[in-house]
C-alpha cells in the first residue's frame, strides 16, 4: 500500500525558530508538491518539483521559506525564521509522469507557531 | 474570476442524495477532480473526469460536467454518515502537463442521522 509519508505530524514551536518538514513521496513518483492549508486561504500551492528540479515556487514566501529535494525519496520544506502566521497544515503530494495520473496526498504536518 | 468556487457548507439527511457544485475557470482544463478530506487527514482522490466527457458514474458517485458553463458537480447517492467530510473540486489549469491543480476552498458536507 504505497503512501506519501510526512514527518513530523505535529509541530509546536516558538516564533523565530527554524522548522523543517519532511516528505517521502511514493516510490517512482517524479513530481512532488507542497501545499499549505488554512481556514482563511484554503489550500495554497507553495512549490513543486519534477525529477527533483524546482518547477514553480512562486507561491512560497522566498525570504523565509525554502524547499528542496536532496534525493528522489526526500523532499523538505524549511521555514526560517518561523512566524505565527505560518501556523497551518502543510501537505506534501506526489504524482507519476502520465498526464492522467493525479496527486496523492500525505497526511500533513500540523504546525503551530506561538 | 480566477478562483475555483464552491459553496462552503451542505447539510443533508442520511439516505438522501447530496449534490456538491463547483465552477472552474480554465476552459482548457484537461481533467477535473473531486477530492475528499476527512478530519485530521490529507486529501484523498474520489474521482476525476476527463474534459471530453459530460458524465462519469462510479458506484454511489456521479460526476456531471458542463463545459459550456464551466460547471462541475458531484452527486453522492444514499449519503451515509461516513460521507461527512470536506469535498474539494480541482482543475488542471495548465492543461495537466505539469500536474498542477487549482483547488476550490472545499464544501463541508454534514450528514445528519
Amino acid at each position: 500500500d504505497a503512501r506519501v509519508t510526512q514527518t513530523p505530524r505535529h509541530k509546536v514551536t516558538e516564533m523565530g525558530q527554524e522548522v523543517t518538514m519532511r516528505c517521502q513521496p511514493i516510490l517512482g513518483h517524479n513530481t512532488v508538491f507542497w501545499y499549505r492549508q488554512t481556514m482563511m486561504q484554503g489550500l495554497e500551492l507553495l512549490a513543486y518539483f519534477r525529477n527533483r528540479a524546482p518547477l514553480d515556487d512562486s507561491g512560497m514566501p522566498k525570504d523565509r521559506f525554502s524547499a528542496e529535494m536532496p534525493d528522489a525519496t526526500l523532499a523538505t520544506l524549511k521555514i526560517q525564521p518561523s512566524e505565527p502566521r505560518d501556523s497551518a497544515v502543510y501537505f506534501c503530494a506526489s504524482k507519476s509522469a502520465p498526464l492522467q495520473e493525479t496527486q496523492y496526498f500525505g497526511p500533513g504536518t500540523r504546525l503551530l507557531v506561538l | 474570476g480566477e478562483d475555483v468556487e464552491q459553496s462552503l457548507f451542505l447539510s443533508v439527511r442520511e439516505g438522501d442524495s447530496s449534490v456538491i457544485n463547483c465552477t472552474y475557470t480554465d476552459s482548457s482544463s484537461t481533467y477535473l477532480y473531486w477530492y475528499k478530506q476527512e478530519p485530521g487527514a490529507g486529501l484523498q482522490l474520489l474521482t476525476y473526469i476527463f474534459s471530453n466527457m459530460d458524465m462519469k458514474q462510479d458506484q454511489r458517485l456521479t460526476v456531471l460536467l458542463n463545459k459550456k458553463d464551466k460547471h462541475l458537480s458531484l452527486r453522492i447517492a444514499d449519503t451515509q454518515t461516513g460521507d461527512s467530510a470536506i469535498y474539494f473540486c480541482a482543475e488542471s489549469r495548465d492543461g495537466g502537463s505539469q500536474g498542477n491543480l487549482i483547488f476550490g476552498k472545499g464544501t463541508k458536507l454534514s450528514v445528519k442521522p
